[in-house]
């Protein structure tokens, strides 16, 4: 069946420092990968979308990289702040019919000043 | 613009009596969609609507339905609700290529 898997629930970073978040999928060969951010008791929010001919994507401290071969997305933020703390989550199209998002469980941030 | 709405913000509701979840968005989005959010489960998709008039089942459907006269409004409907339904229920609309979604701020359900 296909997955999405973020490895770690939980990752905690002191502020200044680079969080890496992991996003791995399986059975499947999508044309782009989202990721997304969420604050507690709000909706997720867009952040950057990568294509599969796309190695690499930045915006401001955010970058995002894919490897189709591998199948894995990693989601950078630099310099990070506690701002930063949330739960990032990503998704991808795993059903074209549907064009609708299938999500990952997401990573918690958590930013220490 | 307000993008996308969703009614009531929260509801405690006796299991067995439905209940209709509003949602609208004003950006003129074509696609729409309901999930539910539970802990250690993640986001996951009850009913999607491609285009106005149309609606599709998503990955867990069941006890849930939903219609689409119009652009702006997808309403999601609880015939008889039951205590598993406990969950924060999030509306969203994208549109364009890249099924981008925008949400709106959620529905915290609570069945007993």
């Amino acid at each position: 069946s296909q997955k999405i898997e973020q490895n770690s629930e939980a990752l905690n970073i002191q502020e200044g420092k680079t969080a890496t978040l992991t996003c791995n999928y399986t059975n499947y060969s999508p044309a782009y990968l989202q990721w997304y951010r969420q604050d507690p008791g709000r909706g997720p929010v867009f952040l950057l979308l990568i294509r599969e001919n796309e190695k690499e994507k930045r915006k401001e401290r955010l970058k995002v990289t894919f490897d189709t071969t591998l199948k894995q997305s990693l989601f950078h933020i630099t310099a990070s702040q506690p701002a930063d703390s949330a739960t990032y989550l990503c998704a991808l199209v795993m059903d074209t019919g549907r064009r609708a998002l299938t999500f990952g469980s997401g990573t918690r941030l958590q930013v220490q000043p | 613009t307000a993008g996308i709405t969703q009614a009531p913000t929260s509801q405690i509701l006796a299991a067995g009596r439905s209940m209709t979840l509003r949602c609208t968005q004003d950006m003129r989005h074509n696609a729409m969609y309901w999930y539910r959010q539970d802990l250690g489960l993640g986001l996951r998709l009850i009913h999607y609507s491609n285009t106005a008039g149309t609606t599709g089942k998503g990955e867990v459907p069941d006890g849930y339905s939903v219609s689409r006269a119009n652009t702006d409004d997808f309403p999601l409907t609880l015939a008889s609700a039951v205590p598993s339904q406990t969950s924060v229920y999030f509306c969203a609309s994208s549109s364009g290529d890249t099924d981008t979604q925008y949400f709106g701020p959620g529905t915290r359900l609570t069945v007993l």
